[in-house]
């Protein structure tokens, strides 16, 4: 069974900081893995994805994330946070060869002027 | 703007009422799914239709059914309403298999 660990519910980062977003996944087999934002009153809009090949993805918005398969973690970077960027993030995780997908419990997202 | 249509935005309804939700996926996409959004459950999949056929079925409630018509909209039925039910119900469409999902921006059903 796929199973999604966001750790820290609540992040806060000062503009222009590293913004770091944890993930890690629990699946018998490396499962296709997904960073999805919401923004307020909003549906979910694709972030990044990591199906197979280089294990570091670049994304929209100046995202990234790294799987790592020893640590069953992908984690979501971005270089300097933008007040924009205030939102929900979630990651998710998707059997290969099947589309739907399990989310995590989501991160809130603040950025302080 | 992804694509995806969900009417109504916003619900109210009693209890032990039955609803309605309404998905119409981006052109082309053959794929449906229905998520449930909640404080206390968080994002759950509930089901999902390819092509006007069950494919696979998630945490959805015997009191929920859905289907997916010819036109490849689809339908989510809540009924028996609790109030545990209230939260904001996602649809999404896919074009093909481990392709991008792309999410409507939801229904927010509030059942007192």
């Amino acid at each position: 069974a796929q199973s999604v660990t966001q750790l820290g519910s609540h992040v806060s980062v000062s503009e222009g900081a590293l913004v770091l977003l944890r993930c890690n996944y629990s699946s018998s087999v490396p499962p296709y893995l997904f960073w999805y934002v919401q923004y307020p009153n909003q549906g979910l809009q694709l972030l990044l994805k990591y199906t197979t090949g280089a294990t570091l993805v670049k994304g929209i918005n100046g995202f990234e994330a790294e799987f790592k398969k020893s640590e069953t973690s992908f984690h979501l970077t971005k270089p300097s946070a933008h007040m924009s960027d205030a939102a929900e993030y979630f990651c998710a995780v998707s059997e290969r060869g099947a589309n739907n997908l399990f989310f995590g419990t989501g991160t809130r997202l603040t950025v302080i002027p | 703007d992804s694509g995806v249509t969900q009417t109504p935005k916003h619900l109210i309804t009693a209890t032990g009422q039955r609803v309605t939700l309404r998905c119409s996926p981006r052109s082309g996409d053959l794929s449906v799914y229905w998520y449930q959004q909640s404080l206390d459950q968080g994002l759950q999949f509930l089901i999902q239709y390819y092509n006007g056929e069950e494919r696979a079925k998630g945490n959805i409630l015997e009191r929920f059914s859905a289907q997916q018509f010819p036109d490849l909209h689809s339908e989510l039925n809540l009924s028996s309403l609790e109030l545990g039910d209230s939260a904001l119900y996602f649809c999404a469409s896919t074009q093909g298999v481990n392709t991008e999902a792309f999410f409507g921006q939801g229904t927010r059903l509030t059942v007192v």
